[in-house]
């Protein structure tokens, strides 16, 4: 099992708004620890999303937000894309493990 | 622009060991830690270790202690994971991953893939 727990899936109509939640525990994300979120196509690497809890690098639309809540995180998506189809994963610190901790992934449909 | 550029692929039997490098260009190779994550078929992300270019300080997941062995090579900006007595469940994609100023993962090479069989 992962260290963060995500749904397995979600799915939305284009132009619909998603959120995509990332459980943590008390040595990860409840101890303060940063999350961010990947967004990765099949056969590719992952791409940066959000880092910092609710950051957005460069080239990132706005459409895409992220916030964090005691032991957990969200991923907001606003104005579905078709483009925004695969699987988001969130990824924090954990003390316990000294070292990263992901998410199992959430697999994104737009209908 | 940061790149990471990953070795090609590697079949290796039960018991071998394989070694993948990392080639960084587009910023300076000893300012930031490199991070490995692999990913098993059909499976999630999981992190493996890092590495600090500047001193060689290595933090390895507990589950790899012992079994993995990163290393960097800052005349040529490559990190190099070293991966023994490979397993049938070692078969995965194996990412290298530059460590952001907030411990993410803000570049990612290409992945590699392991195919470790009989």
């Amino acid at each position: 099992q992962s260290a963060l727990t995500q749904a397995p899936s979600v799915s939305g109509a284009p132009g619909q708004r998603v959120t995509i939640s990332c459980t943590g525990s008390s040595s990860n994300i409840g101890a303060g620890y940063d999350v961010h979120w990947y967004h990765q196509l099949p056969a590719t690497a992952p791409k940066l999303l959000i880092y910092g809890n609710n950051h957005r690098p460069s080239g990132v639309p706005d459409r895409f937000s992220g916030s964090k809540s005691g032991t957990s995180a969200s991923l907001a998506i606003t104005g579905l894309q078709a483009e925004d189809e695969g699987d988001y994963l969130c990824q924090s610190y954990d003390n316990n493990l000294r070292g990263w901790v992901f998410g199992g992934g959430t697999k994104l449909t737009v209908l | 622009q940061v790149q990471l550029v990953q070795s090609g692929a590697e079949v290796k039997k039960p018991g071998a060991s394989v070694k993948v490098s990392c080639k960084a260009s587009g910023y300076t190779f000893t300012t930031y830690g490199i991070s490995w994550v692999r990913q098993a078929p059909g499976q999630g992300l999981e992190w493996m270790g890092w590495i600090t270019p500047n001193n060689d300080n290595t933090n390895y997941a507990q589950k790899f202690q012992g079994r993995v062995f990163m290393t960097t090579d800052t005349s040529t900006s490559t990190a190099h994971m070293e991966l023994r007595r490979l397993r049938s469940d070692d078969t995965a994609v194996y990412y290298c991953a530059r460590n952001g100023r907030v411990a993410q993962a803000d570049y990612w090479g290409q992945g590699t893939l392991v195919t470790v069989s009989s």
